[in-house]
């Protein structure tokens, strides 16, 4: 079944602290990878994606995610977290056909001073 | 990438009523999709939208209770029918179709709550 799994319901990391959310997917297509981002009573706003290429990608806001083929991961990263980071965070999945995205769970992040 | 406006961008609602949610594309797209993100949940697929055709289901989501339109390649709308507390979500529209490097776009999501 396809299917993305985001491990952590919730994490907490402390303002300036490195931060690294968890993103495992199980597809049958070659996968196209995205990383939203959804502040409380907004929208989805998209941090970065990953069709092909270079298995880095940099995104918006200081965000960057690796594609890990051999893990089925696609974990997204910042050096240092701002108070403005918190929010909610979801790993989905797509493909060249354009079908529909899967969601992981997603992942809330606050941040601490 | 496409630009999707979607309209209402919130309402209250009273219950037994139905709400009919647009989005529209700033440039043809062969697919659209529609979400529901019930509070503090992730995103559920309600369905998909091709033009010129009926809208395909996910489980659990009928077109008697989300019927949906898709009268050309760049609008789409989404009604949700006899509505009960229960429906109070964030409902989103996305973009897809062939080459999706350029869709998945979304409409900045309506706000709905059934009283």
């Amino acid at each position: 079944a396809q299917s993305v799994t985001q491990p952590d319901i919730h994490i907490t990391v402390s303002e300036g602290a490195s931060l690294e959310l968890r993103c495992n997917y199980s597809y049958g297509a070659t996968p196209y990878l995205f990383w939203y981002v959804q502040s409380p009573g907004q929208g989805l706003q998209l941090l970065l994606k990953y069709f092909s290429g270079d298995t880095l990608v940099q995104g918006i806001k200081g965000f960057e995610a690796e594609f890990k083929r051999s893990q089925s991961s696609f974990n997204l990263r910042k050096p240092s977290v701002h108070w403005s980071d918190a929010a909610e965070y979801f790993c989905a999945v797509g493909n060249q056909a354009g079908t529909a995205l899967i969601f992981g769970k997603g992942t809330t992040l606050s941040v601490s001073s | 990438s496409a630009v999707i406006s979607q309209k209402p961008s919130r309402d209250i609602c009273q219950r037994g009523t139905s709400l009919t949610i647009q989005c529209q594309v700033d440039s043809q797209v062969t697919m659209m999709f529609w979400y529901r993100q019930q509070p503090g949940q992730s995103l559920t697929l309600i369905a998909t939208a091709n033009q010129g055709s009926e809208a395909t289901y996910e489980s659990g989501f009928v077109i008697d209770k989300f019927p949906i339109s898709r009268p050309n390649l760049t609008f789409s709308t989404l009604t949700v029918s006899n509505m009960s507390p229960e429906d109070s979500s964030i409902y989103l529209c996305s973009s897809g179709g062939a080459g999706g490097s350029y869709g998945y776009t979304f409409g900045s999501g309506t706000r709905l709550t059934v009283v």
